[in-house]
């Protein structure tokens, strides 16, 4: 089982609506909870972090951390075909080593 | 904003090959990581360093090195390579202790190795 378990998709969702996109973690120890975008050959690039319980909003994300049941949640509002990557969800326990999921690719249809 | 350096971007070796892969952080960032990603994965990390002080190694096979210099770059040396070496190889950097340990990705370096 790996660490940062995310659902490979595809996601598929049409312009303007919300994308929903899950994240579960199995190391309790874990502080820091990060999302990134990657386009195919690109780099990872950092969207969002979250290192306490609730939501936090940056624009059109918001995202939501659940430390009791161990989930992380990406909601994008307003989704553009601009937005249609891979999506990795990643945990850290500090100054240590980022741990990815798998990502999850989502669709933004027009 | 100042980004992190890789070089070169792309490199094609051959079997048995020697390859050195360069990074530079993000001015004022004292933490490097080194990820290999390859085609359809999710990037596995390799080591990281901290302050120069190697601080965290994971699936870095043993014919990898790597070091973080005085002027925090950082080197990736990678020798007999193999086919299944062939990836990208991503290097990230943050602001350690004192920073959030937000991670920010270099463009990348394509290795082909045939």
């Amino acid at each position: 089982q790996k660490e940062v378990e995310q659902n490979s998709g595809p996601l598929s969702v049409p312009e303007g609506a919300i994308a929903s996109l899950n994240c579960t973690y199995s190391d309790r120890v874990s502080q820091s909870f990060f999302w990134y975008r990657q386009y195919s050959g690109k780099s990872p690039e950092l969207i969002m972090s979250i290192y306490s319980n609730g939501d936090k909003e940056d624009g059109r994300f918001t995202a939501q951390l659940n430390k009791a049941s161990q989930y992380v949640s990406l909601l994008i509002r307003d989704s553009q075909p601009s937005d249609s990557a891979t999506y990795l969800c990643a945990s850290s326990g500090g100054y240590q080593k980022v741990t990815f999921g798998t990502g999850t690719k989502l669709q933004v249809i027009p | 904003a100042a980004g992190v350096i890789q070089s070169p971007r792309h490199l094609i070796k051959e079997k048995r090959e020697t390859a050195t892969l360069k990074c530079y952080p993000i001015p004022r960032h004292d933490t490097v990581y080194w990820y290999q990603q390859g085609p359809g994965q999710d990037p596995q990390f390799l080591i990281s360093f901290y302050e120069k002080m190697q601080s965290d190694k994971g699936s870095i096979p043993d014919r990898f090195s790597a070091q973080q210099f005085s002027d925090y770059h950082s080197e990736l040396n990678m020798s007999s390579l193999e086919l299944g070496d062939s990836a990208l190889y991503f290097c990230a950097s943050s602001l350690g202790l004192e920073g959030t340990y937000e991670q920010y990705f270099g463009p990348g370096t394509r290795l082909t190795v045939t």
